[in-house]
């Protein structure tokens, strides 16, 4: 069964310093990933994909991540945190050619950027 | 830029009854979805829906719940009999044709509480 997994269920970083947000997979087949946002009574935000090519994506707000196929992970980084970063952010995996159009998303990582 | 738009943002209802949650997804998607968030945790697939029809629903999504998309801009969820486990947070979303890698554009969600 594909799944997703985020195993933080919180992160705390000092502002200005570098973050990571941890997500790994399982699926069969090759994975259509995401990072989603959210914010206290908001919706999901969409931050990044990653669909083919390079290993390394860039999103918003200057955030990255990274695909490892070999430790199916795709880490969520920023170099440099700030306060404003604090939120719930959530990985998710769509299947590709599986013909299901639903995303499976993870149990999320509260970030917290402390000043 | 466009938005999916989701009303009421709260509803309060009392179990037995039936709800209808309202979305206008952005104007040119063609695949509509309904996740929904039990205190602010893991985001829980209910249903995807294109071309008129459902194309995939989870386990969660039993016969007290369907979906419609009466007259080309809105998408309806309705509970028919609540349950006080129903209690959650809906929300709709949307993406463009040709979806497998296209991220999912959220509204802010319908709060419904079941007393």
């Amino acid at each position: 069964a594909q799944s997703v997994a985020q195993p933080e269920d919180q992160v705390n970083v000092a502002e200005g310093n570098p973050l990571t947000v941890k997500c790994t997979y399982s699926v069969s087949g090759n994975p259509y990933l995401f990072w989603y946002v959210q914010y206290p009574n908001r919706g999901l935000q969409f931050l990044l994909k990653y669909i083919t090519g390079d290993n390394l994506v860039k999103g918003s707000y200057g955030f990255e991540a990274e695909f490892n196929k070999s430790q199916t992970s795709f880490h969520l980084k920023k170099p440099s945190a700030l306060v404003s970063d604090s939120a719930l952010y959530f990985c998710a995996v769509r299947m590709h050619g599986s013909g299901t159009y639903k995303y499976i998303f993870g149990t999320g990582t509260r970030l917290k950027v402390l000043a | 830029e466009p938005e999916v738009t989701q009303t009421p943002s709260h509803q309060v209802t009392q179990m037995g009854q039936e709800v209808i949650l309202h979305c206008v997804p952005i104007s040119n998607h063609l695949y509509f979805y309904w996740y929904r968030q039990i205190l602010g945790q893991k985001v829980e697939f209910l249903v995807s829906f294109y071309n008129n029809e459902i194309s995939e629903k989870s386990e969660i999504f039993d016969d007290q719940f369907s979906v419609e998309r009466p007259d080309g801009s809105n998408f309806t969820l309705k509970i028919r009999s609540t349950k006080l486990e129903d209690s959650a947070m809906y929300f709709c979303a949307s993406s463009e044709a040709g979806g497998y890698n296209s991220p999912l554009h959220f509204g802010n969600g319908t709060r419904l509480t079941v007393t």
